[in-house]
C-alpha cells in the first residue's frame, strides 16, 4: 500500500524557521496537503494543492514541492504553533487518500 | 455556516455491531464527499474511506476494506460508519470531515469526532 515517510518530531526555538518534509512516489502528480492537530482537537487544514493557504491560516505557513518530497515551513515560529503536523495526498491512481505517520512540533 | 455534527461516544463490547452518524449542514450534502479517518489512542490519522452522498460512491483503503461500512442517507443529511463485529481493537476516535469541492482529498470540514470504545 501506499505510503507518506515523514520525520516523527521536529523542535525549533520561537522565532526560528520549522521545515517538516513528507516523501511520496506519487509526488508531483497527486497534490500534497498538510493539517495541523493541537491535543484534544480536530485536525485544521493548514496548506492545501501543495502551497495554497485557506483564509485565516497566518502567513507563516506555506509549503513547497521537490520532486517526490513536499515541505511545510512554518517562519517565525510561534509557542501556538507546537502540535502534530500530517501530510495527506493519494496514491497515483487518485483512488486512495493517505496521511503521513505524522510530526510532532516542539517549540523549545 | 458548515458544520459536521457527530453522535456521541459509545461504549461497546466486542462482538456487538455499532453504527455511528456525521450529519452535515450548512451547505448542499449531495455536492460534497465526505470522508472518515480514525485516530487509535496516541497515535496518527488514518484514512478509512469515503462517500458522495449524491450517488452513494464509496471508496475504502485496502485496511478497512471488509471490516466497516459507509453509507449517506441524504434525505437526512448524514453519513455513516457501521461495524457489524466490533474488536477491541477498534477502539478510536473517529471523524468524519468534508471534502473541498470537487476532491476527495482535501478536507476542510471536520467534526468534532467520536470516541469508540471497546472492551473485550
Amino acid at each position: 500500500s501506499y505510503e507518506l515517510t515523514q520525520p516523527p518530531s521536529v523542535s525549533v526555538s520561537p522565532g526560528q524557521t520549522a521545515r517538516i518534509t513528507c516523501s511520496g512516489d506519487a509526488f508531483p502528480k497527486q497534490y500534497s496537503y498538510w493539517y495541523q492537530q493541537r491535543p484534544g482537537q480536530a485536525p485544521v487544514v493548514v496548506i492545501y494543492k501543495d502551497s495554497e493557504r485557506p483564509s485565516g491560516i497566518p502567513e507563516r505557513f506555506s509549503g513547497s514541492s521537490s520532486g517526490t518530497t513536499v515541505t511545510l515551513t512554518i517562519s517565525g515560529v510561534q509557542a501556538e504553533d507546537e502540535a502534530d503536523y500530517y501530510c495527506q495526498s493519494a496514491d497515483n491512481s487518485g483512488t486512495y487518500v493517505v496521511f503521513g505517520g505524522g510530526t510532532k512540533l516542539t517549540v523549545l | 455556516e458548515v458544520q459536521l455534527v457527530q453522535s456521541g461516544a459509545e461504549v461497546k463490547k466486542a462482538g456487538e455491531s455499532l453504527k455511528i452518524s456525521c450529519k452535515g449542514s450548512g451547505y448542499r450534502f449531495t455536492t460534497y464527499w465526505i470522508g472518515w479517518v480514525r485516530q487509535m489512542p496516541g497515535k496518527g490519522l488514518e484514512w478509512m474511506g469515503i462517500i458522495y452522498p449524491g450517488d452513494s460512491d464509496t471508496k475504502y483503503s485496502p485496511s478497512f476494506q471488509g471490516q466497516v461500512t459507509i453509507s449517506a442517507d441524504k434525505s437526512v443529511s448524514t453519513a455513516y460508519l457501521q461495524w457489524s463485529n466490533l474488536k477491541a481493537s477498534d477502539t478510536a476516535m473517529y471523524y468524519c470531515a468534508r471534502g473541498m469541492s470537487g476532491s476527495t482529498s482535501c478536507y476542510t470540514y471536520w467534526g468534532q469526532g467520536t470516541l469508540v470504545t471497546v472492551s473485550s
